[in-house]
């Protein structure tokens, strides 16, 4: 199956930096989506964002098909950006509603 | 508002205490399924269905039965739960539409089977 890593494992930053967080994927993909998972668990949908760029606020995501990797970009970080970020994919060939999901950044932003 | 509702949040139970997890969506959707985040193992896929009566196992469907009787409900049942199915649980949906929409997630359901 597709499989998927991001990158760094973990980041910490002082409230007001900047970062970019790495997902690089094996296949083609129909379907690439960018989660926050918050301290009580829930699975926030930042980005459908399976190519090109789209921007929310001060998130923006970045994905380039063809390389087959995607970025998200935190920029003046909060506090309460931090939590879990996930990337998860929908491989071409298994189009069907299945995501693989990568193991995840943890962020962690400090006053 | 589009939404996939899970019911309950919480729970916790005892072995072998026959449990159902409830899903619904608001959408339309065709497509559903559920996935369960333990540490350390990432989420992963129990089961899905791409419509009204039509399921198939994902990667870990061991201990776990669905039913897709109607198309905004699809039910998560652990008929005899075990210590090992500790987690947190996930239902997701998603349009069936020629071109890939994306998935709207539920709040989550943490399970402890004590």
């Amino acid at each position: 199956g597709i499989q998927v890593e991001q990158s760094p494992p973990d980041l910490i930053l002082q409230e007001g930096a900047n970062s970019t967080l790495r997902c690089n994927f094996s296949d083609s993909v129909n379907n690439l989506q960018w989660f926050h998972q918050n301290p009580w668990g829930q699975l926030i949908n930042l980005f459908y964002i399976p190519s090109g760029t789209k921007q929310n606020g001060r998130l923006s995501a970045t994905t380039v098909a063809t390389e087959r990797y995607s970025l998200l970009y935190i920029s003046s970080s909060q506090t309460t950006d931090s939590g879990v970020y996930f990337c998860a994919v929908e491989g071409e060939t298994d189009s069907w509603g299945k995501f693989q999901f990568g193991a995840g950044t943890q962020v962690v932003v400090t006053p | 508002e589009a939404q996939v509702t899970q019911n309950p949040r919480y729970l916790i139970t005892v072995t072998g205490k026959k449990l159902t997890v409830t899903c619904s969506q608001n959408m339309n959707h065709e497509y559903m399924s559920w996935y369960r985040q333990d540490p350390g193992l990432g989420l992963r896929q129990i089961y899905y269905s791409m419509n009204v009566e039509v399921t198939d196992k994902g990667d870990v469907p061991e201990g776990y039965k669905v039913s897709r009787k109607e198309k905004r409900n699809f039910p998560l049942i652990l008929e005899s739960p075990s210590p090992n199915q500790t987690s947190l649980y996930f239902c997701a949906s998603r349009a069936k539409t020629v071109v890939n929409t994306e998935a709207f997630f539920g709040q989550g359901t943490r399970l402890t089977v004590v």
